[in-house]
């Protein structure tokens, strides 16, 4: 069964640092870009950021509001993408979604999302 | 204040039709970029529903369609059903980077 799931979610205080975790299982890792979306409470959707296959170079790019503190790395040796997010603001407090990015045959729409992980920023 | 455009709620009888507009701009939609739509049921992840404007993914009932023109694109839902009672989302690229409507709660009355 082709899966995302994330961990690492979890209350933390204003400017401290958190990194969650996005294991993957039934596809094989390395060949998709994988992005990562948030949603805080009764919010839609935002993106967050995505890094790109090693296919296509492994580089990442990140929403306007997180750049500069949250990085996206991958170990494709282990099925896993990261989330590290540094200097957190209480407007960071969302559901975290993990997703994979579907490639040209579902024209690049994110076709697999995790159950999502909870970060509470708060003091 | 997000880059597309939705209705923030439609609602619709069991077995009408409904449609959830998204609109975008010249640098968007109007761009040439796919549009995709997602469906949030209550308390869970996003599911894609529509990928590439109009295509259904495998298990998606073909009540649900989606279509695209100009800076705009419209998600069609025929037949409602109860269980369609949810918050839906379309997305866009905008400079090669996601963008995302607001999203639409769909209530069945």
């Amino acid at each position: 069964e082709v899966q995302l799931v994330e961990s690492g979610g979890g209350l933390v205080q204003p400017g401290r640092s958190l990194r969650l975790s996005c294991t993957a299982s039934g596809f094989t890792f390395g060949d998709y870009a994988m992005s990562w979306f948030r949603q805080a409470p009764g919010k839609g959707l935002e993106w967050v950021g995505f890094i790109r296959s090693k296919a296509y170079g492994g580089t990442t790019e990140y929403a306007a509001s997180v750049k500069g503190r949250f990085t996206i790395s991958r170990d494709d040796s282990k099925s896993i993408a990261y989330l590290q997010m540094n200097s957190l603001k209480t407007e960071d407090t969302a559901v975290y979604y993990c997703t994979r990015e579907g490639g040209v045959i579902k024209n690049d729409a994110f076709d697999i999302w995790g159950q999502g992980t909870m970060v509470t920023v708060s003091s | 204040q997000s880059v597309l455009t939705q209705p923030p709620s439609v609602s619709g009888a069991p077995g009408q039709r409904v449609t959830i507009s998204c609109t975008g701009s010249s640098s968007n939609i109007g761009a040439g970029y796919d549009v995709h739509w997602y469906q949030q049921l209550p308390g869970t992840a996003p599911k894609l529903l529509i990928y590439g404007n109009s295509n259904r993914p495998s298990g998606v009932p073909d009540r649900f369609s989606g279509s695209k023109s100009g800076t705009s694109a419209s998600l069609a839902i025929t037949g409602l059903q109860a269980e369609d009672e949810a918050d839906y989302y379309c997305q866009s690229y905008d400079s090669s980077l996601s963008v995302f409507g607001g999203g639409t709660k769909l209530t069945v009355l």
